[in-house]
């Protein structure tokens, strides 16, 4: 079956611009992640959502970034006023419940100029 | 901050040799994952053991963990040159089981 998809795999902007990275999560999924990842580090989690609600938002670094899975499937990530420090990779991943093995997609290489 | 300390940073084998990898941790943990990534990809699960195990395996990974030292290890036995990839531990600590990864140990497999 499909894995966790995300797009777009790579996306290059200019600082200030707003950004929104999407995430589909496996069929059925109802625990769902999104983690940063810097060059030569282990992923840092950001947010987590059960169902439709941010369960933990801890990991969000500042109020520019926000995320939302409104009907409990695809969750797409936002970042406001972009900033150099913000490039990174953007993983998301899933899982069937919080005691099973995480699935994760490719990413998304984010980049800032 | 990192939950997870790896080491080595690197290591570098040949073919047919066993590697192994070592994770400490802070805190006290509900589960440890280890996780294999390779250039420019998603991280593919490899095993998960509970804070009540202590061994696992799984094909040519074995899985060793140590509450009383907060410390895990993993062997790849009879390594080939497609395990080259970096490996992370990682632990969940509550009950919505985000990760928090340490910062990998980077596998070289020559033939």
């Amino acid at each position: 079956g499909a894995g966790v998809s995300q797009t777009p795999s790579n996306k290059v902007t200019e600082k200030g611009k707003y950004v929104e990275l999407r995430c589909d999560p496996i069929s059925g999924h109802t625990a769902l992640y999104w983690y940063r990842q810097s060059l030569g580090q282990g992923p840092e989690f950001l947010i987590y959502f059960q169902g439709t609600g941010a369960a933990d938002d801890s990991g969000l670094p500042n109020d520019r970034f926000f995320a939302v899975r409104p009907e409990g499937s695809v969750s797409t990530l936002k970042i406001q006023r972009t900033e150099r420090g913000d490039s990174a990779v953007y993983l998301c991943a899933s899982s069937a419940n919080t005691n099973q093995p995480q699935h994760f997609g490719d990413g998304t290489r984010l980049s800032i100029l | 901050s990192q939950q997870g300390e790896e080491d080595p940073q690197a290591l570098s084998i040949q073919e047919g040799e066993n590697a192994t990898m070592n994770c400490s941790y802070k805190t006290s943990i509900n589960n440890l994952q280890w996780y294999r990534q390779n250039s420019g990809r998603g991280l593919v699960h490899l095993i998960l053991i509970r804070s009540n195990e202590r061994e696992k395996h799984s094909g040519r990974l074995r899985v060793t963990l140590d509450t009383s030292k907060k410390s895990s290890s993993l062997l790849i036995t009879a390594s080939r040159a497609a395990d080259t990839a970096s490996y992370f531990c990682a632990m969940t600590t509550d009950s919505w089981g985000k990760l928090q990864f340490g910062a990998g140990t980077q596998v070289v497999v020559t033939p």
